[in-house]
């Protein structure tokens, strides 16, 4: 079956310090990785994705992620976080062969302490 | 540019009435998906379009639920006989799949509320 967990439902982390949002997924074929951020009142907007390649990815505002295949894992990452960083975090995997439905995980909670 | 656009953006109903949402994709896109996103979880896939035909839909979208896409262009999703249980934010999204990169263009939703 395709899931797509997160383990960490609320994080709290103080500016400036650095993040690690967790997302394991379960997958038969090739996937398609991502993760999107979700702001209040702003629609899902796609901080990265993976597909092939270089398993440490470069996304948007300053976030990566690290594909690890034996674990399963899609981690992502920030080595400083803003207090705009406040968002719900999704990590979510598709199929490589075409782009059918993407399946998201529950979501993780970012507040950042001043 | 403009995004993924839908209406109205927030509705609120007795149950048992029926409610529609609208939404516009943007305007490359052949790609449409429907997803339902209730508090505190991720988004749920509903059903998806590529260009007018419906390709895939959810077990969780019970016969009350009906979404066309007449043109290949602008999708609507109507449910019928709403439930306290509809209660939910609906997500609209598009792509293009000539790139194949799986990336999902999403509008701000429309939050139900039934009462």
């Amino acid at each position: 079956a395709q899931s797509v967990t997160q383990p960490d439902i609320h994080i709290t982390v103080s500016e400036g310090a650095s993040l690690e949002l967790r997302c394991n997924y379960s997958y038969g074929a090739t996937p398609y990785l991502f993760w999107y951020v979700q702001s209040p009142g702003q629609g899902l907007q796609l901080l990265l994705k993976y597909f092939s390649g270089d398993t440490l990815v470069q996304g948007i505002k300053g976030f990566e992620a690290e594909f690890k295949r034996s674990q399963s894992s899609f981690n992502l990452r920030k080595p400083s976080v803003h207090w705009s960083d406040a968002a719900e975090y999704f990590c979510a995997v598709g199929p490589y062969s075409s782009a059918s439905k993407i399946i998201f995980g529950s979501g993780t909670r970012l507040s950042i302490r001043p | 540019d403009t995004g993924v656009s839908q209406d109205p953006r927030h509705k609120i109903t007795k149950r048992g009435q029926n409610v529609t949402f609208r939404c516009d994709p943007i305007s490359e896109h052949n790609r449409l998906y429907w997803y339902r996103q209730t508090l505190g979880q991720g988004p749920e896939f509903l059903t998806y379009f590529q260009n007018e035909a419906q390709l895939e839909k959810s077990r969780l979208l019970s016969d009350r639920f009906s979404a066309e896409r007449p043109k290949g262009s602008f999708s609507t999703l109507e449910i019928q006989r709403t439930e306290q249980g509809d209660s939910a934010m609906y997500l609209c999204a598009s792509s293009w799949d000539r790139e194949n990169t799986g990336e999902l263009f999403f509008g701000e939703g429309s939050r139900l509320t039934v009462l």
